[in-house]
Formats: C-alpha cells, structure tokens, sequence
C-alpha cells in the first residue's frame, strides 16, 4: 500500500537559511507525488506536484522538490527561508484507485523561521 | 471563481447535537473529496464524488457520518450524534476528471464538540 513519512514534525531555521524538508514515500507503482502548504486555521494550498517527466519540479514562492526514484525520496527544498514560509507542510502520495486519484497525506512538518 | 468553498468555517457543539457542513467546489471540477485533519496529523481521505456519486467511503466514515451530493455541484457532510472524538478540521476539495491533476482544497470547517 502507498504510504508517505515525513522525517522531523518540526524544523527549525534562520530567516536566509536553506530549508530543506524530507518526504520518503512508499509506492508499488511510479507515484504522482505533491506539496501542499497549510497556514494556521486555512486549507491546504499547492506548492508543486511531480508526475512524470524532469525530475526536479519548481514550485510557487521559491520552493523546489526532487523526484529520486533510487531513494524513493522526494525531499522539498528552498535556498532562502522567509519569515513568511512559517507553516505546515505536507507531502502527499496520490493514489490510484477506482479509476480516480486519491490523495494519502504524510503527517506533516511545521516550519518555523527565526530572525 | 474564488476557488472551493466551505461553510461554516467553526463550529461548535454539544455532544450528541447534530452537524451538516457545506462544501461549493470550483464550477467545472466533477470530482469532489472530504477529508478530515485531526491536531498534529495530516488529511485522513473520508469519501470521494464523482458528480453525484459517492464512490468510496473510508472506514473513517462511520454509520454517523452522511455525505451528499445531490446534483453533482455542492455536498454536505453531517455527523450525527457528535461525539468528542469528531473535533477536528473537515477539508473538502475538488478536482477535475484528469488522471494527475491536483485537488484544491476549500478553507475547512473546524469543529470542536463539548
């Protein structure tokens, strides 16, 4: 069964650091593969999805992610944190099932960003 | 289209009272999602629509919890008989009928039952 881990429910950096924010995923078939992003009391809001094709996919406000299939990783990443990307972040594993796609969620990082 | 809608976006109520929430997906998507958030946890898939058939319900979805969709456009969800353990946040999202598309999710509904 498709699964996702993420590694750190709470990471911690420096306005300017890199972020980096690790996904392991688990999948008997290649996986559609996503980012979502979740500010305090909203819904969850895209960052990038990768499907098939370039394996480093480029998302909104910076953020980027690689697809590696040898470590079944898709870790996402941003070179400069601002204080705006505090949030909740989610990886998520999309499923196919009954012929429609079906979305099993990692439970998810909190990123806080300091000055 | 300001994107998926949901309503009321709090709610609070004594066990055992009744709930229904409301969910407006974007116009064109004919897929429809409910999924709920608990504290510290990711989206746990409740059930799925396409159009107005539910096609899936998780084993989350016990006999307490009713989802519709009537005429393939907006769904309600209610719970019966609230119970402490159905606080959570209650997400829906919609997508389009493609096989790699993403799903956008409304606000979400957060219930707190007393």
């Amino acid at each position: 069964a498709q699964s996702v881990t993420q590694l750190g429910s709470h990471v911690s950096v420096s306005e300017g650091a890199l972020v980096l924010l690790r996904c392991n995923y688990s999948s008997s078939v290649p996986p559609y593969l996503f980012w979502y992003v979740q500010y305090p009391n909203q819904g969850l809001q895209l960052l990038l999805k990768y499907t098939t094709g370039a394996t480093l996919v480029k998302g909104i406000n910076g953020f980027e992610a690689e697809f590696k299939k040898s470590e079944t990783s898709f870790h996402l990443t941003k070179p400069s944190a601002h204080m705006s990307d505090a949030a909740e972040y989610f990886c998520a594993v999309s499923v196919l099932s009954g012929g429609y796609n079906k979305l099993i969620f990692g439970a998810g990082t909190r990123l806080a960003v300091h000055p | 289209d300001t994107g998926v809608s949901q309503d009321p976006r709090h709610k609070i109520t004594k066990r055992g009272q009744n709930v229904t929430f409301r969910c407006d997906p974007i116009s064109e998507h004919n897929r429809l999602y409910w999924y709920r958030q608990t504290l510290g946890q990711g989206p746990e898939f409740l059930t799925y629509f396409q159009n107005e058939a539910q096609l899936e319900k998780s084993r989350l979805l016990s006999d307490r919890f009713s989802a519709e969709r009537p005429k393939g456009s907006f769904s309600t969800l209610e719970i019966q008989r609230t119970e402490q353990g159905d606080s959570a946040m209650y997400l829906c999202a919609s997508s389009l009928s493609r096989l790699n598309t993403e799903a956008f999710f409304g606000q979400g509904t957060r219930l707190t039952v007393v």
